[in-house]
């Protein structure tokens, strides 16, 4: 079980969109359309932003997106914020009730 | 509405078994949609899954983690636990507990609700 590939870094200016992928493996993000997004802020528990890949939860801004091709998730974010900046993880179920995470990115709001 | 809590001693030997309890307020650990995990983010690093159980007993594993771990659930505490054993520096982490939902009756397969975290480092 490897974690999920995510870049370290993306940036963005207000008001422009950014895209976050996750990248894992037939085993896990191929395999299930079972991927969560988490947002965590510096000295904060994660937040949970999108489930089953692409569902908001009740007082998520639509501004967050999910979406998957193969083996590759995608957290896309419009309009960005300043309150946007934030550390931003996925996490995929890979069977047998195991979930893996992905390293983590940080977003920089310029 | 829901809360975690972590609580633990924040300084363990090396070689030594990690300690935690989760504290499940404004709803109970015997829920039928829910399981109970534990993640864990060494300093300046990203989450790791630790492992997860439900009140039947059932628990799951990180792999790599799995012949040191523990997690048990207590129905008449409304607490579950985490238990790491032959610990070494490289388990020093920020450790959360949270809730993990299991059927589509919530936020299905994520985790809903996180503790705000405990820090346990690991030192002689």
């Amino acid at each position: 079980q490897s974690a999920l590939t995510q870049p370290a870094s993306v940036s963005g200016s207000p008001g422009q969109s950014i895209t976050i992928s996750c990248t894992g493996t037939s085993s896990d993000v191929g395999s299930y359309n079972l991927v969560s997004w988490y947002q965590q802020h510096p000295g904060k528990a994660p937040k949970l932003m999108i489930y089953e890949g692409s569902k908001r939860p009740s007082g998520v801004s639509n501004r967050f997106s999910g979406s998957k091709s193969g083996i590759t998730a995608s957290l896309t974010i419009s309009g960005l914020q300043a309150e946007d900046e934030a550390d931003y993880y996925c996490c995929s179920y890979a069977g047998s009730k195991t979930v893996v995470f992905g390293g983590g990115t940080k977003l920089t709001v310029l | 509405q829901l809360q975690l809590q972590e609580s633990g001693p924040g300084l363990v030997k090396p070689s030594e078994t990690l300690s935690l309890t989760c504290t499940v307020s404004g709803g109970s650990v015997s829920s039928s949609s829910h399981y109970w995990g534990w993640i864990r983010q060494p300093p300046g690093k990203g989450l790791e899954w630790i492992g997860s159980g439900y009140h039947s007993g059932s628990t799951y594993f990180n792999p790599s983690l799995q012949s040191r771990v523990t997690i048990s659930v207590d129905t008449s505490k409304n607490q579950f636990s985490l238990k790491l054993t032959s610990v070494t520096a490289a388990d020093t982490a920020l450790y959360y507990c949270a809730q993990y939902c299991s059927n589509t009756n919530c936020y299905y397969d994520a985790f809903n609700m996180w503790g705000q975290g405990t820090m346990v480092t690991v030192s002689s």
